[in-house]
């Protein structure tokens, strides 16, 4: 059980469009999930929270009108990279959490690979 | 701000034999949790093993025990009997009562046959 799924696993896309990133509990109501972003061989970085039916939590110095997340649901949570740039290539990481407190496990999915031209 | 320091960024081990991996922590809270994640080449995150601030006794999975010293702010992995399969980057990680988490910064790990 506790499965978080993301699709697409890689994208490539051109300078200047935009990509959308679905990330999918799938066994389990997700009433948080997590966006980090990670660069080869580093940590992750949490860019934001978000909690189902309300907005996300941007961590500073993500930029919010550019990482867009929407939480629609207690199993689905997209991120949409607008008007991206070879700077936004990265790994993106999303995990669900079922309650919201530091003692509930997070699930992790299993990352999409993001190359900007 | 919590931060989260991992100051071994490689370790290597033989097949069979024991290695430690070091995470120290700082935060002015009292209540938190602390996490050892799994990162294989696959990039898939797993949880190895998790400890909650407020249990004196160190938490076993398995091959896998915790040292924690609270005191200290020091929460080591230890893995015992490695296996090839072991091998990947290690993430210490803490969570705050509220559910914010910081990882450190990795330690790859490479077992030897």
């Amino acid at each position: 059980g506790a499965v978080v799924s993301q699709h697409p696993s890689w994208v490539i896309c051109k300078s200047g469009t935009s990509v959308k990133i679905e990330c999918r509990s799938l066994d389990f109501q997700a009433t948080t999930m997590f966006w980090y972003r990670q660069f080869p061989k580093q940590s992750l970085m949490l860019m934001a929270t978000s909690n189902e039916g309300s907005k996300a939590t941007y961590e500073q110095g993500v930029e919010k009108d550019k990482f867009l997340i929407n939480h629609a649901s207690l199993t689905l949570s997209t991120l949409t990279v607008t008007s991206a740039h070879p700077e936004d290539s990265s790994f993106y990481i999303c995990s669900a959490r079922v309650g919201t407190s530091g003692s509930d496990t997070q699930y992790f999915g299993p990352g999409t690979r993001l190359t900007v031209l | 701000a919590q931060t989260v320091t991992q100051s071994q960024p490689e370790m290597s081990v033989q097949e069979a034999e024991t290695v430690t991996l070091s995470c120290t922590y700082d935060t002015s809270e009292s209540d938190y949790y602390l996490f050892w994640y799994k990162q294989p080449p696959s990039r898939q995150m797993i949880l190895v093993i998790r400890q909650e601030a407020y249990k004196q006794q160190n938490a076993t999975e398995n091959r896998f025990s915790v040292n924690f010293q609270k005191a200290a702010k020091s929460f080591s992995l230890k893995i015992s009997d490695s296996q090839l399969g072991d091998a990947a980057m290690y993430f210490c990680a803490f969570n705050t009562n509220a559910g914010k988490s910081t990882f450190g910064d990795g330690t790859t790990l490479t077992v030897k046959p």
